[in-house]
């Protein structure tokens, strides 16, 4: 079984600073992890995804999480924080080759970004 | 990379009636397909899974009685909200696993308003 934390429902940030969005996962298997943002009455868009080789995921708009095993997280980062990256965001987890299973997510944390 | 169709986008329907939702894989065929429901504010809870051929999977506390699922072919899985109320008013999104990139594909939802 899977499941994700993401700590801290809300997070605030400057224009220009940094974004770090927490997510710790919890899977019996090897887990694929994956980053997606939600914008007001819309759909899911995948940031980026981790399923096997570097452990460094570079996703779009200027995201980048790093899976780190032993700590069983996948932290979302960006450099420099952009008034267009208000939005929710949400951290989830598939097992590894089960391609019956589907993507747990975490309660999403709230990013506003001020000026 | 593969695209999930989902139809409508929103939907207003009176009390008591049915609707019903439809999503379809474009570009590849979904044996799995997985349905969400999302509340305002909140992450997305994973209702029920929808395998092609045979019955559906239902998470716990989900009535399938209320919440019909049917996946008679390879690119089509319906969701029918029977005898709608107004705590049914939600957002429904369809998801299905991409065979080519390992992950999942979404589609856009469907906003659903019971009056």
């Amino acid at each position: 079984a899977q499941s994700v934390t993401q700590l801290g429902s809300h997070v605030s940030v400057s224009e220009g600073a940094l974004v770090l969005l927490r997510c710790n996962y919890s899977s019996s298997v090897p887990p694929y992890l994956f980053w997606y943002v939600q914008y007001p009455n819309q759909g899911l868009q995948l940031l980026l995804k981790y399923t096997t080789g570097a452990t460094l995921v570079k996703g779009i708009n200027g995201f980048e999480a790093e899976f780190k095993k032993s700590e069983t997280s996948f932290h979302l980062t960006k450099p420099s924080a952009h008034m267009s990256d208000a939005a929710e965001y949400f951290c989830a987890v598939s097992g590894a080759n089960q391609a019956g299973t589907a993507l747990i997510f975490g309660k999403g944390t709230t990013l506003s970004v001020s000026s | 990379g593969a695209v999930v169709s989902q139809h409508p986008s929103w939907v207003i329907c009176k009390s008591g009636t049915s609707v019903k939702i439809e999503c379809r894989s474009l570009d590849f065929q979904a044996t799995t397909m997985f349905w969400y429901r999302q509340f305002p504010k909140q992450s997305l809870m994973l209702m029920a899974t929808s395998n092609e051929g045979s019955k559906a999977t239902y998470e716990q506390g989900v009535e399938k009685d209320k919440f019909l699922i049917n996946h008679a072919s390879l690119t089509l899985s319906t969701l029918t909200v029977t005898s709608a109320h107004p705590e049914d008013s939600s957002f429904y999104i369809c998801s299905a696993r991409d065979p080519t990139q390992g992950g999942y594909t979404f589609g856009s939802g469907t906003r659903l308003t019971v009056v």
